[in-house]
C-alpha cells in the first residue's frame, strides 16, 4: 500500500543544535502534514502545508512543501530537550490519512 | 487534554480473549479514525467512520471491527487475541470526512496480550 518514508529514522542530537529530517513519497500529495508524538502520548499536529513550493513556519518549526508534491522538510532550529518525541509527517488519501515511518529524536542536554 | 477521550488507558489480557476500546470524539466531530503503533512502528490506519457510517477501511484484521453510535462515541472490537495484537491503538477525530482534515488524536489505549 501507499508508504511515505522518512529519513533519517532516528536522530541523536545536542541541545542546541538545528535538525533536518524529510518525507518522500513515490506519489503525489495536494496536502503536507507534520505531527509529533511526545512519548506515551498520542500525535499533535504541527504544521500544515496546503501548496507545492510552500514554506511553513511554526516557532522554531519550517516546513516546506516539496516542489514536486511528492516530499516535505522538516527544520527544527536549536533543539531543547523538550524537542523529543517521533514526528510524523502525512498525507490524505481520500477518506483517510497516511503517516510516514517517522523520525525518532533525541536531545541530549 | 486533546478534547478526544479513549478507555481503558491500559489492558493487559490473554490470547483468544476479546476486548473492545472505546473513544469519545473532540466535541463537534464527526469523524472517527483507528490507527495501531506497534512498538517501533508507524501509524497504521484500521478504520474511519463518518456520522456512523464506515467511510474508509484501511488493514484492519478480519478479528477486528468497529462501529460509531448516534452519540458519535466508537468503538473498536478485537477478538480471538494473538500476541502480535499488542499496540498502542489511538482514536482520532475530525469535524468533516476528508481525510486533508485536521486529525485530533487521544492519548490511546495501550494493550498488552499475554
Amino acid at each position: 500500500g501507499q508508504q511515505l518514508n522518512q529519513s533519517p529514522q532516528s536522530m541523536f542530537i545536542q541541545e542546541g543544535e538545528d535538525v533536518s529530517m524529510n518525507c518522500t513519497s513515490s506519489s503525489i500529495f495536494n496536502t503536507w502534514l507534520w505531527y509529533k508524538q511526545d512519548p506515551g502520548e498520542g500525535p499533535v499536529l504541527l504544521i500544515a502545508l496546503y501548496k507545492a513550493g510552500e514554506l511553513t513556519s511554526n516557532g522554531r518549526l519550517t516546513a516546506q512543501f516539496g516542489i514536486t508534491r511528492k516530499d516535505s522538510f522538516l527544520n527544527i532550529s536549536a533543539s531543547i530537550p523538550s524537542d523529543v518525541g517521533i514526528y510524523f509527517c502525512a498525507g490524505p488519501r481520500t477518506d483517510k490519512l497516511i503517516f510516514g515511518t517517522g523520525t525518532r529524536l533525541q536531545v541530549f542536554p | 487534554d486533546s478534547g478526544v477521550t479513549q478507555t481503558p488507558k491500559h489492558l493487559i489480557t490473554a490470547t483468544g480473549q476479546r476486548v473492545t476500546l472505546r473513544c469519545s470524539p473532540r466535541s463537534g466531530d464527526l469523524s472517527v479514525y483507528w490507527y495501531q503503533q506497534s512498538l517501533d512502528q508507524g501509524l497504521q490506519f484500521l478504520i474511519q467512520y463518518y456520522n456512523g457510517e464506515e467511510r474508509a477501511k484501511g488493514n484492519i484484521l478480519e478479528r477486528f471491527s468497529a462501529q460509531q453510535f448516534p452519540d458519535l462515541h466508537s468503538e473498536l472490537n478485537l477478538s480471538s487475541l494473538e500476541l502480535g495484537d499488542s499496540a498502542l491503538y489511538f482514536c482520532a477525530s475530525s469535524a468533516g470526512v476528508s481525510g486533508a482534515n485536521v486529525l485530533t488524536f487521544g492519548a490511546g489505549s495501550r494493550l498488552t496480550v499475554l
